[in-house]
């Protein structure tokens, strides 16, 4: 049972141009939610989270918007690099029950971004 | 401190054979997790360590997986009688307490696992 998902397997845009990438999820209990970005041969590196009491975080180039209704989440990078070019994942936080939580976090399967010049 | 490292970074095996995977985390971090991701996959939650304990395992952790953090630093995840189905990237990362939620855990670059 994929929790979280991300649909579109790969994203190409121009540079200069905004990339959007979408990440839908299921399970109410998630508290945080993050991006992660994925060179070949590198570990993910953490790029941008949002907490689930917000809508929109931004980081320079990078803006996250939550919609809990929909239970949808967006990474807009905006302008599109070629140095974007790579896998995104998503991945959400559940919510935890005492004062501290795992920290186990559950990925989609990534979006693939190709920027070109 | 140059991050989160794992050691070795790629490995060919036969089935049949144990394998380990070493991974040193951040000197201050308290929490050391173990990942594993397969192709056209995101990374699938094994299991963690806060200090030396190992809080958690995933059910895909069968009993022919064990992890070990001796002394709350470097951790140790090993594979007996490998399967061609363990062929994936084992990805070990650490973090500060639960702070993976703000500001993300750091990744180490991964160990390769080819069964052959």
């Amino acid at each position: 049972d994929q929790q979280v998902k991300q649909n579109s397997p790969s994203l190409s845009v121009q540079e200069g141009r905004i990339s959007i990438l979408n990440c839908d999820y299921t399970n109410s209990m998630f508290d945080y939610f993050l991006w992660y970005k994925k060179y070949p041969a590198e570990g993910p590196t953490f790029l941008i989270s949002i907490s689930s009491i917000k809508d929109k975080n931004e980081d320079g180039r990078f803006t996250v918007f939550l919609n809990k209704s929909a239970k949808h989440l967006s990474l807009h990078i905006v302008p599109s690099q070629p140095g974007d070019s790579a896998v995104y994942f998503c991945a959400a936080l559940e919510r935890s029950l005492g004062s501290s939580n795992t920290g186990k976090l559950i990925f989609g399967q990534g979006t693939t971004l190709q920027v070109k010049p | 401190d140059t991050g989160v490292s794992q050691d070795p970074r790629h490995k060919i095996t036969k089935r049949g054979q144990n394998v380990t995977f070493r991974c040193d985390p951040i000197s201050e971090h308290n929490r050391l997790y173990w990942y594993r991701q397969t192709l056209g996959q995101g990374p699938e939650f094994l299991t963690y360590f806060q200090n030396e304990a190992q809080l958690e395992k995933s059910r895909l952790l069968s009993d022919r997986f064990s992890a070990e953090r001796p002394k709350g630093s470097f951790s140790t995840l090993e594979i007996q009688r490998t399967e061609q189905g363990d062929s994936a990237m084992y990805l070990c990362a650490s973090s500060l307490d639960g702070l993976g939620r703000s500001y993300g855990y750091t990744f180490g670059s991964g160990t390769r696992l080819t069964v052959v």
